[in-house]
C-alpha cells in the first residue's frame, strides 16, 4: 500500500544545531507540503513543492529550507534551530488527479532546548 | 491573503449530544475539504464538497457547503467517544494545489 512516512518521530536538539526532518511518500504525488502545528495556530504551511526541483515558501518559512531532488522525498532542514521552532511537524502529499486531497504523515515532534 | 476561520475553537459535549462546527472563508471557494485529527494523530481526510448548497452525509456526520461557497459546517448527531478529536476545514489557495486550513475545532465528548 502507498504511504507517507516521516522520520524521526521524535527529536530533541539544542539551539543553533542544524536539523533535518525526513518525509518520504510512495503515492507518486507531485505535490508535497510541510506544516507545523502549534496550540492555537492550527496547521501553518512552511514550504511546499509541486515537483522535482520545485520549492516554494509558505507563510512561516523563515529559518527553514527544503529541497526536492526526486518525487518521493521532501526533507525539511532547520538551518540553526531555535526554541521557537519547537513544534509538531507534518508532511503531506497530494495530486490534482486525486482532487488535491492531502495525505499526512504521522508527524515529527521536535523539541529545541 | 485568504483566511479560513473556524468556530468554536473548543467544544465539550455530553455523549449523545449533537455537535456543530462552522467554517468561514474570506474568499469564495471552489471546494472545501474537512479533516479529522485524533489526539496524538495526524489529520485524515473526511470529505470534499464542491457544489453550492451541497449536503453530504457520512453516517452521523452531515457536511454542508454554503450557497455562496464561502462557508461550511460539520454537524455530528448523537456524539460518541470515538468522535473525539480536532476537526479542520480547508480551502484551496494559491494555485489551488495548496490548502489553507482553519484553526480547527477541538471536540471533547464526556461519557
Amino acid at each position: 500500500d502507498a504511504e507517507i512516512t516521516q522520520s524521526p518521530r521524535h527529536k530533541i536538539t539544542e539551539t543553533g544545531r542544524q536539523v533535518t526532518l525526513a518525509c518520504h511518500q510512495t503515492w507518486n504525488h507531485n505535490n508535497m507540503f510541510w506544516y507545523r502545528q502549534d496550540l492555537g495556530h492550527g496547521l501553518r504551511l512552511i514550504h511546499y513543492s509541486y515537483g522535482v526541483q520545485d520549492t516554494n515558501k509558505g507563510e512561516v518559512s523563515d529559518g527553514y529550507s527544503v529541497s526536492r531532488s526526486n518525487t518521493e522525498d521532501l526533507p525539511l532542514t532547520l538551518e540553526s534551530a531555535a526554541s521557537s521552532q519547537t513544534s509538531v511537524y507534518f508532511c503531506a502529499s497530494s495530486d490534482p488527479r486525486e482532487k488535491n486531497i492531502q495525505y499526512f504523515g504521522a508527524g515529527t515532534r521536535l523539541s529545541v532546548l | 491573503g485568504q483566511q479560513v476561520m473556524q468556530i468554536p475553537q473548543y467544544q465539550h459535549v455530553q455523549e449523545g449530544e449533537d455537535f456543530t462546527t462552522y467554517c468561514n472563508s474570506s474568499t469564495t471557494l471552489s471546494n472545501i475539504q474537512w479533516y479529522k485529527q485524533r489526539p496524538g494523530g495526524h489529520p485524515v481526510f473526511l470529505i470534499q464538497l464542491v457544489k453550492s448548497g451541497e449536503v453530504k452525509k457520512q453516517k452521523r456526520l452531515t457536511f454542508q457547503f454554503g450557497e455562496a461557497k464561502k462557508n461550511s459546517s460539520l454537524h455530528i448527531t448523537a456524539t460518541q467517544t470515538t468522535d473525539v478529536g480536532t476537526y479542520f476545514c480547508a480551502g484551496p489557495s494559491g494555485s489551488a494545489r495548496q490548502l489553507t486550513f482553519g484553526s480547527g475545532t477541538q471536540l471533547t465528548v464526556l461519557p
